[in-house]
């Protein structure tokens, strides 16, 4: 059975850091570009980053780049999530999400960052 | 404000039939047939109804299909069911960040 859960989700102020995890588990993880998708209260989603099953290619939203970076750990089978200069806008829900938009499309249920003075 | 435009609301009645838009260009929806649509109800995370614009992955019903018609994909709902009320978001490939864009996102109401 695919899992995939995320954690290091919290409260910080703006201009902190915070770094997400995502441990999956039940499928090949290095078959899989993996992706980082947020979702603001009562609001859409918003891609964020992805990293390639190799972890040779990386692509970030503009809303993120330069403050966000995206790694994964093959050994321990986990996508992070690593967030400078927090900012209130990324105030958000962020889901991980194996193989996005494709046949093997899942989703974990997501980790709640928010950044709040 | 979204890369891809979806209306904001639609509704229909049990048994009715409803289609949802989705218009972006030809640096995403247009240039290629990587869209996907996604069901969210309140509280849960989205689920993949729709890949590579016409595609179903196991799962999800046979109610739910999709098209593509130059820069507007669409999703249509046969049979309508009140499990069906949710929020629908289409998504594309774009080669503008070379990654993935969204909608805004649309609600329907089953009456």
């Amino acid at each position: 059975e695919v899992q995939l859960v995320e954690s290091g989700g919290g409260v910080v102020h703006p201009g902190g850091s915070l770094r997400l995890s995502c441990a999956a588990s039940g499928f090949t993880f290095d078959d899989y570009a993996m992706h980082w998708v947020r979702q603001a209260p009562g609001k859409g989603l918003e891609w964020v980053s992805l990293i390639s099953g190799e972890g040779d290619r990386i692509y970030y939203a503009d809303s993120v780049k330069g403050r966000f970076t995206i790694s994964r750990d093959k050994s321990r089978n986990s996508l992070y999530l690593q967030m400078n200069s927090l900012r209130t806008e990324d105030t958000a829900l962020y889901y991980c999400v194996k193989d996005l938009g494709g046949y093997d499309d899942f989703w974990g249920q997501g980790t709640l960052v928010t950044v709040s003075s | 404000q979204s890369a891809l435009t979806q209306p904001a609301s639609v509704s229909g009645s049990p048994g009715q039939s409803i289609t949802i838009s989705c218009t972006g260009t030809t640096s995403d929806v247009g240039g290629y047939d990587f869209v996907s649509w996604y069901q969210q109800h309140p509280g849960k995370a989205p689920k993949l109804m729709i890949y590579d614009v016409t595609n179903r992955p196991s799962g999800a019903s046979t109610r739910f299909s999709g098209s593509k018609s130059g820069n507007t994909a669409s999703l249509t709902i046969s049979g309508l069911q009140a499990e069906d009320e949710a929020t629908y978001y289409c998504s594309s490939y774009t080669s503008i960040t070379l990654a993935w864009v969204f909608g805004g996102g649309t609600d329907l109401t089953v009456l």
